[in-house]
């Protein structure tokens, strides 16, 4: 089945404590990203990557770091992470950026 | 910065009435276009996708994308209280160095009243 499979889907921790959130696709799509979704203020991309050992920042990168090592995985790594960036993460494949965006389930981060 | 602009919303609408959604964006460059449903707590799926100016139909769901206007809508013709959920217009667009971006709206929330 074609997917894009998310990791953890639900962490609560504590700030200052690094952690990585995992993405892995299934389809061989070149082109992935990451957002978070917070109230009001829609789906912001955060980082992408149009191939692999290639990512641009997004709209809102700051706090985040992104590898693109292999072309299915793409992990989202908060350093330090504080509580405003507490939000419902979602990761996204597509073979590229005109065509359609296939999301994870998701990851809801609360960061106290 | 690229913007998208939805209407938040919510919009109602009785069962089986047409719903219409709307979306301006700032990128004249811009040249794909989406629409995406989002349920509650649930990952976005995408609902339609157009390219070229002028009406692109799929079952009850017409898109339409007017270029020299910067505007995309999404007609839901019949609609259905299956149809409620947020509605997310998402736009392509270059960002420099043969790299593009899709950004997308806020979204509009959507409820269809039996």
């Amino acid at each position: 089945e074609a997917q894009v499979t998310q990791n953890p889907r639900y962490l609560i921790t504590v700030t200052g404590k690094k952690l990585t959130v995992t993405c892995s696709q299934n389809m061989n799509h070149e082109y992935m990203s990451w957002y978070r979704q917070d109230p009001g203020l829609g789906l912001r991309q955060i980082y992408y990557s149009m191939n692999v050992e290639v990512t641009d920042k997004g709209d809102v990168p700051e706090g985040y770091k992104v590898s693109r090592k292999e072309k299915r995985n793409f992990p989202l790594i908060l350093e330090s992470p504080s509580p405003n960036q507490t939000s419902l993460y979602f990761c996204a494949s597509s073979s590229d950026s005109t065509t359609e965006a296939f999301f994870g389930q998701g990851t809801r981060l609360t960061v106290v | 910065q690229k913007e998208v602009e939805q209407n938040s919303g919510p919009l109602s609408v009785p069962e089986g009435a047409i719903a219409s959604l709307n979306c301006t964006y700032s990128d004249r460059g811009s040249q794909s276009f989406f629409w995406y449903r989002q349920y509650s707590g649930k990952s976005p799926e995408l609902i339609m996708s157009i390219y070229s100016n002028g009406d692109k139909e799929d079952g009850r769901f017409t898109a339409q994308l007017n270029k020299a206007s910067q505007y995309v809508s999404l007609l839901i013709r019949d609609s259905q209280p299956s149809d409620s959920a947020t509605y997310l217009c998402a736009v392509d667009s270059y960002s420099g160095a043969g790299s593009y971006q899709l950004t997308f709206g806020k979204g509009t929330k959507l409820s269809v009243i039996p």
